[in-house]
């Protein structure tokens, strides 16, 4: 069974420029959520869905990011314009919530630089 | 805000030994606990998930909870240089729908 796939693995812009990340979860998977890590930091979450809804976005920086979910499967996470600051890795998880608790896993990442 | 503390280390042991990895968390209602294994420039892998308290055992890895003391730790027995790597702690708040809080990681470093 695939696991999590994003793309792209690596992505250099220059600050000011639109930038766009894509995710396909495990098959089946209800949940996505959308984590960012820092050098040195643990994962921080950005976003979450349960199915299309985004359920949680709290930490989600509004101004210049955003998230969709089209019919509950692949995401795409955009950022515009991208700042200095944004530079990390962005981390695309899912799971799969039925009933009890739930183990979400990991896609490879894209790490972003902005120049 | 929910805090999940791990020390960053690195801690180091040698082959053979064990190794203990320590997480504390501020949220006393947490349900769910895991750890994960990151290598140098790849995502998270999930090697463990403990609910109850008291020890779980996989294979070389056991994950202990404690709720009451807001404490889990994660020990590997018979360390492998192969186990270098950052473990991080999360914590799930309520079982369901909600989102793991991460801690920073420790840095396990295994010297053959």
């Amino acid at each position: 069974e695939a696991g999590v796939v994003q793309s792209p693995r690596y992505k250099i812009i220059e600050k000011k420029q639109p930038v766009a990340f894509w995710c396909n979860p495990i098959s089946g998977h209800n949940t996505l959520y959308w984590y960012r890590q820092n050098l040195g930091q643990g994962p921080e979450l950005l976003i979450r869905y349960e199915n299309e809804e985004a359920v949680d976005d709290s930490q989600l920086p509004k101004d210049r990011f955003s998230a969709e979910r089209l019919k509950g499967v692949d995401s795409t996470l955009k950022i515009q314009p991208a700042e200095l600051g944004d530079s990390a890795v962005y981390l695309c998880a899912s799971s799969l919530v039925s009933g009890g608790d739930t183990e979400a896993f990991f896609g490879q990442g894209t790490r972003l630089t902005v120049v | 805000q929910k805090e999940v503390e791990q020390n960053s280390g690195p801690l180091s042991v040698p082959e053979g030994a064990i190794a203990s990895l320590n997480c504390t968390y501020s949220d006393r209602v947490s349900q769910s606990f895991f750890w994960y294994r990151q290598y140098s420039g790849k995502s998270p892998e999930l090697i463990m998930s403990i609910y109850s308290n008291g020890d779980k055992e996989d294979g070389r890895f056991t994950a202990q909870l404690n709720k009451a003391s807001q404490y889990v730790s994660l020990l590997i027995r018979d360390s492998q240089p192969s186990d270098s790597a950052t473990y991080l702690c999360a914590v799930n708040p309520n079982s369901g729908y909600s989102t793991l809080t991460f801690g920073k990681g420790t840095m396990l470093l295994v010297s053959p």
